[in-house]
């Protein structure tokens, strides 16, 4: 069975800091990974994902994630805070067994402090 | 271009109450699924269909029921409201056998059961 699971239910950086939201998952068989953002009473957007191309990913604004096989991890980074990167972050995994469906981690609140 | 409509975006409802949440899409995506979302626990599978006329459970598919007549709707139906749905309920879409494309969500209803 898939899981996710996502280190931290909130995380608080300066602006300007590195973001770094930790994502390890569980797939029997090449998993397909997503990173979604939401932002205060606004549903879902997909910011990047990994689809056993590049294992760095590279998303919008200004987001990348790494994908690790031998440490089953799918971190979520940027080098540099900003205030409007305040919201919450769900890792998410899905695979060719699994179908369509896609497990959700239980996110991660991310805090941008001035 | 629309994306996912979803409606209503608040509803409060008593116990024991019925409802139907509408989610409408015009992408031509054969996938379409509802999730709802609480505090801590990320985003949890009710119903899921593959395409018009197919429909299955997910992982919290007690109190709710679904149906798809056609490929753009699949409505949610709570059949006797309880105070323990109380959540935000959302609906993606996608495309049927491509786990790798990702879910296009839609902004959410916002449910309360007192």
């Amino acid at each position: 069975a898939q899981s996710v699971t996502q280190l931290g239910s909130h995380v608080s950086v300066s602006e300007g800091a590195l973001v770094l939201l930790r994502c390890n998952y569980s797939s029997s068989v090449p998993p397909y990974l997503f990173w979604y953002v939401q932002y205060p009473n606004q549903g879902l957007q997909l910011l990047l994902k990994y689809t056993s191309a590049a294992t760095l990913v590279k998303g919008i604004n200004g987001f990348e994630a790494e994908f690790k096989k031998s440490e089953t991890s799918f971190h979520l980074t940027k080098p540099s805070a900003h205030m409007s990167d305040a919201a919450e972050y769900f890792c998410a995994v899905s695979d060719m067994e699994y179908g369509n469906k896609l497990v959700f981690g239980a996110g991660t609140i991310l805090r941008v402090k001035s | 271009n629309a994306g996912v409509t979803q409606t209503p975006k608040f509803q409060v409802l008593k116990t024991g109450q019925s409802m139907t949440l509408q989610c409408a899409q015009d992408m031509n995506h054969e996938y379409m699924s509802w999730y709802r979302q609480d505090p801590g626990m990320g985003l949890r599978l009710i119903h899921y269909s593959v395409g018009a006329g197919i429909t299955d459970q997910g992982e919290v598919p007690n109190g709710y029921n679904v149906s798809r007549s056609t490929t753009e709707d699949f409505p949610l139906r709570l059949l006797s409201a309880a105070p323990s749905q109380t959540s935000v309920y959302f609906c993606a879409s996608s495309y049927s056998g491509r786990p790798n494309y990702g879910y296009t969500f839609g902004s959410g209803t916002r449910l309360t059961v007192v």
